[in-house]
């Protein structure tokens, strides 16, 4: 089946310590998006990457960082995470930017900064 | 500003109706989302609607909107224990060239045996 994978779903890490998220798709969408959840609250946007093209959301932390090196997968660079960032770091996909767009979502990766 | 409302909670009795409702903001031509999210899962779109409409139906789920209040609704007929989970609003917008989902904060529903 076609679908947005992320991995780990669980992530531990040390405050400071540079953390690392993976997310693949094997629906070949031109468009990946990161989001933090945090608990109790909405989806937030991060930035996205129409084919290599970067967009960053104006008010997301320089803290944060994505690569993609291909189609098929996006990472989640967080440089020193601190105790804020502890969230549900969602990966979606769209096959194209547009209004009516349906954006595919993984199960989330978990992060706990100690 | 694109702020989505929703409650955040809504507890029904096995076999009736769930009607979970949201409020947007932005007042041009767009779409307008339900995701359901289980605990431990991603958000799996359940239904959506364009805003030149005005209801959709699909099985057990109708979506009625008032353009004029800005108010979206998402009705469960026969809510199952399955239907537990978290219900997101979103609205699609446009900002700087690109088009965004704007969420709501989510409306926990909690199906009562």
């Amino acid at each position: 089946d076609a679908m947005v994978i992320q991995n780990p779903r669980y992530q531990v890490t040390q405050f400071g310590k540079p953390v690392t998220l993976s997310c693949s798709q094997t629906l070949n969408h031109n468009v990946m998006y990161w989001y933090q959840q945090k608990s109790s609250q909405a989806p937030k946007l991060l930035f996205h990457y129409y084919d290599k093209d970067f967009n960053n959301e104006a008010d997301t932390p320089d803290n944060f960082q994505s690569r993609r090196p291909n189609t098929s997968f996006c990472f989640l660079d967080i440089r020193s995470p601190g105790l804020g960032d502890a969230a549900m770091y969602l990966c979606a996909t769209s096959r194209r930017q547009g209004l009516g767009m349906e954006q595919f979502f993984g199960p989330g990766t978990r992060l706990t900064v100690l | 500003g694109e702020d989505v409302e929703q409650s955040l909670f809504l507890s029904v009795r096995e076999g009736d109706s769930s009607v979970i409702n949201c409020t947007y903001t932005d007042s041009s031509s767009t779409y307008l989302y339900w995701y359901k999210q289980e605990p431990g899962a991603g958000l799996q779109l359940l239904t959506y609607i364009f805003s030149n409409m005005d209801m959709k139906q699909d099985q057990r789920l109708t979506v009625l909107l008032n353009k004029k209040d800005k108010h979206l609704s998402l009705r469960i007929a026969d809510t199952q224990t399955g239907d537990s989970a978290i219900y997101f609003c979103a609205e699609s917008i446009q900002q700087a060239g690109s088009y965004q989902l704007t969420f709501g904060k989510g409306t926990k529903l909690s199906v009562i045996p």
